[in-house]
């Protein structure tokens, strides 16, 4: 399983932007990157993928440099609501995903 | 439109005892997954189904079977409760890429 490594906790408040930086030496050519957001007592949730640069969509942005190794979520004007675990998942299938411990991100008034 | 559902939402065993944890969703997914998440720990994944009467291992098998008779449903059995089984069980089902995952609300299973 292609493990990454993240921070286990970020601290925001509301209105900021918020960049979770997820660190992926071992990526692998085909290898893709996912991010998923979990709330306490629910499932996880898709939030995005890409293969390099960028990827926008409506939730948040991911930006990859040109080597790969590292990767990070950006999630424009945080609200309460966002407080959440967020996983990056490095892996060209499902039975590739590593899930980890994820970044705890809390966010303030 | 329910997406993934699961039952039971809670249940507490006694170690030894057996049980089957149901999972349905209604997307017409090829794909559907089982995972187990300890306190404070990401998710791991247990048994996998590529398509109806199809099973495979996942990452942490042991102790746990299951079992894919119809495309929308897929079990996950208990044949022997230990208490290194407590945890939160998730289902999940995706198309054939297997990157979108859909989750269901979970169940937590204590085994005293």
């Amino acid at each position: 399983l292609a493990k990454t490594t993240q921070p286990i906790s970020m601290d925001s408040y509301e209105g900021q932007e918020v960049n979770i930086t997820c660190s992926h030496n071992n990526i692998a050519t085909n290898d893709y990157i996912t991010w998923y957001q979990q709330f306490p007592s629910q499932g996880p949730r898709f939030i995005i993928q890409g293969y390099k640069t960028k990827v926008t969509n409506e939730v948040a942005s991911l930006f990859i440099p040109a080597d790969r190794k590292s990767s990070t979520l950006s999630l424009p004007r945080v609200s309460l609501s966002d407080t959440a675990v967020y996983y990056c998942l490095v892996g060209d299938n499902f039975n590739k995903f590593y899930f980890g411990s994820g970044t705890k991100l809390n966010v303030k008034p | 439109n329910a997406g993934v559902t699961q039952t039971p939402k809670f249940r507490v065993l006694k170690t030894g005892q057996s049980m089957t944890l149901l999972c349905a969703q209604d997307m017409n997914h090829e794909y559907m997954y089982w995972y187990r998440q300890d306190p404070g720990m990401g998710l791991r994944l247990i048994h996998y189904s590529v398509g109806e009467g199809t099973t495979a291992k996942g990452e942490v098998p042991d102790g746990y079977n299951v079992s894919r008779l119809k495309k929308q449903n897929f079990l996950l059995g208990l044949e022997s409760a230990a208490p290194s089984q407590t945890s939160v069980y998730f289902c999940a089902s995706s198309d054939r890429t297997g990157v979108e995952q859909y989750f269901g609300p979970g169940t937590r299973l204590t085994v005293t």
